[in-house]
């Protein structure tokens, strides 16, 4: 069965960065996209961005452009994405999900808590 | 960015109802509009696709309808495991955006 596992949770001080993984089991890793989305505690959701295992192509949100880094590792078929300069504004539970232009099957998320 | 207005955000129903949620996109988002189910403490799970497709192991209670702007996610009878909250995301466009949720809870 298609699974997502995502490393676990984050403390971080402001200024920092915190790089998650997202390894990824039960089809073919570089047949799908994987995506990156953002939940703030009570908010709603947000897309970051999309990283295509086989080719390395990556589309960021915007306003995540400078903040997010996503890469692969086809080996272990395992996705990572790294954010900088972390502040406040960035604790929250970050998703990653599989799809095919739409996001099938997501990962249990990592919290990440910035915080001194 | 297109926007998506999702409404309620939240409703109370009692089992065996027929409970219907909405999302508005601030423009033609084609048949690009997904739904899904998120339980508390867990990751979400989808739902419907592109309207109105039913995604693998989804019980038939669950549909979707609409297209344009507007659009729908009905739940025919109301099961007690159906309590969550639910969201749409349109993919329309390069860059994604969801609704803002509903919260569902049984009366």
């Amino acid at each position: 069965q298609v699974q997502l596992q995502q490393s676990g949770a984050e403390l971080v001080k402001p200024g920092s960065s915190v790089k998650m993984s997202c390894k990824a089991s039960g089809y073919t890793f570089t047949s799908y996209y994987i995506y990156w989305i953002k939940q703030r505690p009570g908010q709603g959701l947000e897309w970051i961005g999309r990283i295509g295992p086989g080719s390395g192509d990556t589309n960021y949100n915007e306003k995540f452009k400078g903040k997010a880094t996503f890469t692969v590792d086809k080996s272990s078929s395992t996705a990572y994405m790294q954010l900088s300069s972390l502040t406040p504004e960035d604790t929250a539970v970050y998703y990653c999900a599989r799809g095919r232009g739409i996001p099938d099957y997501w990962g249990q998320g990592v919290m990440v808590t910035v915080s001194s | 960015d297109i926007q998506m207005t999702q409404s309620p955000s939240f409703l109370s129903a009692s089992v065996g109802d027929r409970v219907t949620i909405n999302c508005k996109a601030s423009q033609n988002i084609n048949k690009y509009l997904d739904w899904y189910q998120q339980k508390l403490g867990e990751a979400p799970k989808l739902l419907i696709y592109n309207t109105n497709s039913l995604h693998t192991g989804i019980p038939s209670r669950f549909s979707g309808s609409g297209s344009g702007t507007d659009f729908t996610l009905t739940i025919s009878s109301l099961q007690p495991e159906d309590v969550a909250t639910y969201f749409c995301l349109q993919h329309n466009s390069g860059s994604w955006t969801f609704g803002g949720g509903t919260k569902l809870e049984l009366k």
